[in-house]
């Protein structure tokens, strides 16, 4: 079972790049959501989509953006990249109601240089 | 934004050693969940508590849902080097919207002496 795919895995970005971080799941969840994780740290809340076409901030939205075209795919877009970006992203999905739960994907290491 | 408070923030032990630790907050949740996290990879489900005062075991760690709503244990028995990682507590919260917020501690790191 695929489950959760976050590609790329690493990725080196130069300041004011722009890049977009894929997160697919072939689960069905129809919530699905962004974090990243800064070193010592625990995972923060970026962005979340509760069902396709539908997205709300996080806790740390700005400077990304997202879209919901499909259950599937909830890709996170970075514009102007900037230092204070580097961190590991997680993309993470779950099932709506009371006992759902978040499974995680493998992370997208990104460094701003 | 609202994190946990998680103690200890790193633990050193020998294998066979039990261990504990715990996630406290100011706010209530509905919920509270037990990941773990390897090295390169995402966080993996453990433990998930729905109703204040519940035990929960899952083979050798037991997790408890604090009466008070506000906080959270997780043991570890007779600890093996697999168990090595980073774990965090989280705490769900649903307002009767069914807006959904989950706050992560900062994580425990386990680390087990040869």
């Amino acid at each position: 079972n695929a489950g959760v795919t976050q590609t790329p895995k690493f990725r080196i970005l130069k300041i004011g790049q722009s890049m977009t971080l894929q997160c697919t799941q072939d689960m069905n969840h129809n919530y699905m959501y962004w974090y990243r994780q800064d070193p010592g740290m625990g995972l923060k809340l970026i962005y979340y989509s509760v069902g396709a076409g539908i997205t709300d901030k996080g806790e740390v939205p700005n400077g990304y953006n997202v879209s919901r075209s499909t259950t599937e795919d909830f890709p996170l877009r970075l514009e102007l990249a900037a230092p204070s970006q580097t961190s590991v992203y997680f993309c993470a999905s779950s099932y709506a109601g009371s006992k759902n739960i978040q499974y995680f994907g493998a992370g997208t290491r990104l460094s701003v240089l | 934004g609202q994190q946990l408070n998680q103690s200890p923030q790193s633990m050193f032990i020998q294998e066979g050693e039990d261990v504990s630790m715990n996630c406290t907050s100011s706010s209530i949740f509905n919920t509270w969940l037990w990941y773990k996290q390897d090295p390169g990879e995402g966080p993996v489900l453990l433990i998930a508590l729905y109703k204040a005062g519940e035990l929960t075991s899952n083979g050798r760690l037991t997790a408890q849902f604090g009466i008070t709503r506000k906080d959270s244990f997780l043991n570890i028995s007779a600890s093996i080097p697999s168990d090595v990682g980073i774990y965090f507590c989280a705490g769900r919260y649903i307002s009767n919207f069914g807006n959904e917020k989950l706050t992560f501690g900062t994580g425990t790191r386990l680390t087990i002496i040869p």
